[in-house]
Parts: structure tokens; sequence; C-alpha cells
């Protein structure tokens, strides 16, 4: 069973396009996250969820919109696809501690 | 803010040997947590150690081990006795707190090649 699983793991898609990227953990966390790793591969974070209630917000274009249905799922939609939202987006769970994070392999997110 | 620095894009090891990758950060926090995360050509990442700032002996995971420098600031990983699997990107990253959805800062990683 996969801890943290994000679906799809590659997403190829023109300017313009809105899109979601889904993720489930199955870890009993409390808390989620989506990070985006550019083409440089450094990590940011974009946003966190703690059951279910938005609690960071980076500075991230409001085309980006998260989701959390209940605290198992965290979802991502993007509007207005931009060539600029290329990037490998990671989603990982916490239980408050300091065990770090549990992270899903990956949407690697392609815009043409 | 908190910041990580990796000041060393590459690395290269021979199998077998022994490498060190730096990590600096900044914080005037007194409690954090660090941690060194291994990302293989698979993009998956993956915890490889961690360390409270509040201990003083520093962690040890099998072969990968870390120099802890509170006053310094300094948070290095060794890797003994490389293996070929260990090739990969590293990254350093500090946490401030460990309550509710604590925030994962990263440094820009360190890309290490084993070699036969």
């Amino acid at each position: 069973d996969t801890a943290v699983s994000q679906t799809p793991k590659y997403l190829v898609t023109q300017m313009g396009n809105d899109k979601s990227i889904k993720c489930e953990q199955n870890l009993g966390h409390d808390t989620m996250y989506w990070y985006k790793q550019d083409s440089k591969k450094f990590l940011k974070i974009m946003f966190s969820y703690n059951n279910k209630e938005l609690i960071i917000n980076e500075t991230v274009p409001n085309r980006f919109s998260p989701k959390s249905p209940d605290k198992a799922h965290l979802n991502l939609h993007i509007n207005s696809l931009e060539l600029g939202d290329s990037a490998v987006y990671f989603c990982a769970s916490s239980q408050p501690g300091s065990y770090g994070y549990t992270f899903g392999s990956g949407t690697r997110l392609t815009v043409v | 803010a908190q910041t990580v620095t990796q000041s060393q894009p590459e690395m290269s090891v021979q199998e077998a040997e022994t490498v060190t990758l730096s990590c600096t950060y900044d914080t005037s926090e007194s409690n954090y947590y660090l941690f060194w995360y291994k990302q293989p050509p698979s993009r998956q990442m993956i915890l490889v150690i961690r360390q409270e700032a509040y201990k003083q002996q520093n962690a040890t995971e099998n072969r990968f081990s870390v120099n802890f420098q509170k006053a310094a600031k300094s948070f290095s990983l060794k890797i003994s006795d490389s293996q070929l699997g260990d090739t990969a990107m590293y990254f350093c990253a500090f946490m401030k707190q460990a309550g509710t959805a604590s925030k994962l800062t990263f440094g820009t990683g360190t890309r290490l090649q084993v070699t036969l």
C-alpha cells in the first residue's frame, strides 16, 4: 500500500487548459502539503492543510486552488495553465512532531 | 525567515569511499529540526536522517551520519562506504517547529554521483 499517492504521475497539457492533481494518504496524518519543484530542482511550499483547514498559503497565483474534502485527501486544481507552471508537484503529509514529511512520488506537469 | 544553503551543487565519490555534503542554515529560533532527504532518479523524496536541535548527540542511521554544529549553524551529512545506489540529489531541510503544519524549508540540493 502506497502511503502517499498522487495521480497522475505525468501530465502534459496545452497552455490555457485547466487541470487537477489528486493526492491521498493512508497514514492517518492530520496535515498535508503541496510543494513545487522547479527545473533547477528547488523545492518550495505552496499550501498546507490541517484536517481540511488551510494553514499555509504561500505566494502562489490565484490560478492554483487546493481543495481538501477530508483529511486524507488534498487535491490541487490549476486554472489557465501557463508555460511557467511546468514543474514537478509533490504532495506530502505529516503528523505533529519532528519526523518530517512523507512525500508522494510527484506529478510532472508539462505545459506546451 | 529561515534560509538553507548547500554550497556544493555537485559532488562525486568512488564506491566504498566516504563523502561529506555541506549544509548551513540561518535562523533565530532556538529549537528546530533538521533533515536530509534523498531524491534518486526515480524522483521519490526519501528521508535519510533527522536531527533535533536540542540534542547535542549527532544522529546516525547505518552508513549515514551528521555533524551538527549548532553554534555554527552547520549540518553536514557523511555517507560512509558509498554505494552506487546512493547516487541521487541530496537536500538539506529545516523545520522551525514540530507543530501543526510545520513548513520544511529546503536547500538547493547537492547532486551526488557514486562511481565505480
